[in-house]
């Protein structure tokens, strides 16, 4: 099925330890998004991108690295995770030509202990 | 940036109660929209709507951009409404949905 893809689903991560959250779309979006949720915030944008070789940083942006080598795919990096990092991640992405229209992946559970 | 607020936080119906969803945004938006979260987590998009009103089924949404809100109708509840709904607003400085805080359903048999 066309759409978003997040992987992996779940991680537990040590202090310390480094990981990359991969979001990939068949839909020829040029838009992409990362975002977190929290209990009881709401999502929060993390960073963003607007074509391939493109990124920006959102709201809550520190601690976190993305790349978006391939106009499909859009990297999230944690270099040295923290506890305040566990949360569930959400990717988006959307079209020039429908920007309502916003499809999101299943979401990445992580917990650093 | 641009500031989303939902009310109420929390909000429990009897199945078949109606119930309506308040979105309070702080400055002129030119695209707004609706989500719900299902209890697995998946966010679905219900409506675009910058302004007017717009009906799917038993939901129905208005906004009034003029007056910075939007409104989320839900008639008939049924306990697969059950979940977490969003409003969100396009921030024009970063091209990005910006969520309010969202308001949690819960619908009981």
């Amino acid at each position: 099925n066309a759409g978003v893809t997040q992987t992996p689903k779940f991680r537990v991560l040590k202090t310390g330890q480094s990981m990359t959250l991969l979001c990939a779309q068949d839909m020829n979006h040029e838009y992409m998004y990362w975002y977190r949720q929290d209990p009881g915030m709401g999502l929060r944008l993390i960073h963003y991108s607007v074509g391939e070789g493109t990124t920006a940083k959102g709201e809550v942006p520190d601690g976190y690295n993305v790349s978006r080598l391939k106009k499909q795919n859009f990297l999230l990096g944690l270099e040295s995770a923290a506890p305040s990092q566990t949360s569930v991640y959400f990717c988006a992405s959307s079209s020039i030509t429908d920007r309502y229209g916003y499809t999101f992946g299943s979401g990445t559970r992580l917990t650093v202990v | 940036g641009i500031q989303v607020e939902q009310s109420p936080p929390d909000l429990i119906l009897q199945e078949g109660a109606n119930s309506t969803l308040r979105c309070n945004f702080s400055d002129s938006v030119n695209n707004l929209q609706w989500f719900h979260q299902n209890p697995w987590g998946q966010l679905i998009n219900l409506f675009y709507i910058p302004s007017g009103t717009k009906q799917n089924g038993r939901l129905s949404a208005t906004t009034v951009a003029t007056e910075r809100y939007s409104l989320l109708y839900i008639s008939s509840s049924q306990t697969t409404d059950s979940g977490v709904y969003f409003c969100a607003v396009l921030d024009t400085g970063r091209r990005a949905l910006t969520f309010g805080s969202g308001t949690r359903l819960q619908v009981q048999p």
